[in-house]
This record gives C-alpha cells, structure tokens and sequence, in this order.
C-alpha cells in the first residue's frame, strides 16, 4: 500500500488562516498526488510531483502550493485558507496503479 | 468540460446479480483506463485497469470491458456482494503519450441488496 500516511486526519480551521497538509510515504516512489474529493465533482488533481523539488499544477491549482524537499512527504499549503476549500483531500503514489492515503477532512469555517 | 463521466450517481441490484458500471471519455489521447473502489472515511482502492490495446480485461469476479469507437468503459462484476457496496470511479490517462496524471470521473455508488 505504499505506507502512505496523512497529517492531520482532521481540521477546522478559520478564513484566511494558512493551513499545511502533509503526505508521507514509505516506498522511494518517484510521484505523489494531491487530490481533492468532492461531492459531485469525484476526485480532482491539485498538483503532482516527480522528483524533489518537481512539482507541477492539476486541474485546480489555485488557492494551493506544494514542495517537496524529500522523497518520502509532499506538502500541500493553502496560503489564506477559503470555504470553498472545506473538502476531503487525498495524497497518492504512484502513477496509475495508485494508493491513496487515508484521507485528510478538512473544514474552513 | 468533464473529459471522463459517470451518469449514473447510484446503482442498486441484488445480491448475486451482476453489478455494470458505466463510463464515457471524451478524450481521444486517452489510452489506459483504471477503476477504483472507494468506501466511506477510506482512500480509493485500485480495482482494475485495461491499456488501449485490449477489449476486455478479468480479474476474479471483475472485468473491465473497452470499446474505443464509442469511447466508454463498463466494469462487470459478478456475482455481486454486500462488500462491493460503495462508491466506484473510473479514471483515465494519456499514458503512452507520456502524461502521468489520470482524470476521474464523478463515482458511482452501488448498492448491494442482501
């Protein structure tokens, strides 16, 4: 399953207030995920990386960023946090055959 | 504009019966098709996939059925159990044309009745 961790597993937080959440994985893969599930919408790419400190945009990028400074955790930040932001965010590795984190619950009050 | 979806929000068959999920693409560069499972407060689960090249692909009581002219996918699952109970997406990438990243589509979730 790729060891893949999720931190925090919940959150609320506030408008406007920054809010980082972190993937950790277990396997040296190359490429990890960031996803958002909502309803209606299914699952959603928010951004990706291949390699340390190779990331690029998923379909909805903005209002978030990434690094990835080691192999094994990338971060997903969104800098001044939204309500439209309040969903359930998932990490992933590797390409196509993917295992997903657990799930990090997010609310943006 | 939604290049991979699911029409049906929910599917509810009986125990025993086969189970045909549904999905349509848009994209022609699309050529490896995968489905996962999801059940709730869970992280989607691989299930199945099938490249381009082939029609049909089985695993155990799941087959995964391609037709390129009509661009749509069905998952098959027979006989279908209280445990498949939950939500199914399919997925699509460009992968021979070097995109590592796969589209969703909007879930389907099935219902088994004991």
């Amino acid at each position: 399953d790729a060891g893949i961790t999720q931190s925090p597993r919940h959150k609320v937080t506030e408008t406007g207030t920054p809010v980082t959440l972190r993937c950790h994985q277990t396997e040296n893969h190359r490429y990890m995920y960031w996803y958002r599930q909502d309803p209606g919408h299914g699952l959603r790419l928010i951004h990706y990386s291949y390699g340390v400190k190779d990331t690029d945009k998923g379909e909805v990028s903005d209002g978030y960023s990434v690094s990835r400074s080691k192999t094994e955790d990338f971060l997903l930040t969104l800098e001044s946090a939204t309500s439209s932001q309040t969903s359930v965010y998932f990490c992933a590795t590797p390409t196509y055959e993917q295992y997903f984190g657990p799930g990090t619950r997010l609310t943006v009050t | 504009d939604q290049q991979v979806k699911q029409n049906s929000p929910s599917l509810s068959v009986q125990e025993g019966r086969i189970s045909i999920l549904n999905c349509d693409y848009t994209n022609s560069m699309f050529d490896y098709f995968l489905w996962y499972k999801k059940y709730p407060a869970e992280g989607p689960t691989f299930l199945i996939s099938i490249s381009s090249i082939k029609d049909k692909n089985e695993d155990g009581r799941f087959t995964v059925f391609l037709n390129k002219s009509a661009k749509h996918l069905s998952l098959h699952i027979v006989p279908s159990q209280p445990g498949d109970s939950a939500v199914y997406f399919c997925a699509a990438s460009a992968r021979y044309f070097g995109n590592e990243k796969l589209t969703f589509g909007t879930g389907t979730r099935l219902t088994i009745i004991p």
